[in-house]
């Protein structure tokens, strides 16, 4: 069965803080790896990964996957409170994107 | 830009009643699919389709039909409304479909909160 799993469930950190999401996966036929963010509206997309090693990286958020332990990391460096949010990641398998059920970060200023 | 689009936002049915959940994209993306989203049950995947003409069951099938006689549009049915559809639905596309021949993101509509008495 084709599965993805984050942790931790939620976070709560202060202003300030740097915090890091994990994200493992057992999907078929692996063809990427997603994180998205979620704030009561729809899912906005942040990076897509299809290689291993190589990370991305848009301003204080970064992320990597490591293809052989079938696994990913989302960084968020001097978090704000504005990083508040429901943070997915989604591994697509096929013709079939499969979600985790996200990491609730809160920020505290 | 309107990206993917959603209607209705809102809507309440009764128990029995049938409905249609619109979704239109204007990026030209071959690939669309619905999903559900449920509190501690992350986004599950209902129906999906790869191009016009072509649909495939995802995770959470039963209950829900869909048609894709165009590009743009990816309508979701619910035959029969039951309280276990009460949810949050999300339409969401992709612009590489049929054999998906390179890795491109989802990109999501606003929503639709469906709620079943």
């Amino acid at each position: 069965e084709d599965k993805v799993v984050q942790s931790p469930l939620s976070l709560v950190v202060h202003e300030g803080d740097t915090v890091t999401l994990n994200c493992s996966y057992e999907v078929t036929n692996f063809r990427s790896l997603l994180w998205y963010k979620q704030e009561k509206k729809a899912p906005t997309f942040l990076f897509m990964l299809t290689s291993s090693g190589i990370e991305k990286k848009s301003g204080r958020l970064s992320s990597i996957l490591d293809k052989k332990e079938l696994f990913s990391i989302l960084n968020i460096t001097a978090t704000q409170t504005g990083d508040s949010a429901v943070y997915l990641c989604a591994v697509e398998g096929g013709n079939q994107f499969y979600f985790g059920t996200g990491t609730s970060l809160t920020v505290i200023p | 830009n309107a990206g993917v689009t959603q209607t209705p936002k809102f809507q309440v049915l009764k128990t029995g009643q049938s409905m249609t959940l619109q979704c239109a994209q204007d990026m030209n993306h071959e690939y669309m699919s619905w999903y559900r989203q449920d509190p501690g049950m992350g986004l599950r995947l209902i129906h999906y389709s790869v191009g016009a003409g072509i649909t495939d069951q995802g995770e959470v099938p039963n209950g829900y039909n869909v048609s894709r006689s165009t590009t743009e549009d990816f309508p979701l049915r619910l035959l029969s409304a039951a309280p276990s559809q009460t949810s949050v639905y999300f339409c969401a596309s992709s612009y590489s479909g049929t054999g998906r021949s390179y890795n491109s993101p989802l990109h999501f509509g606003n929503g639709t909160r469906l709620t079943v008495t």
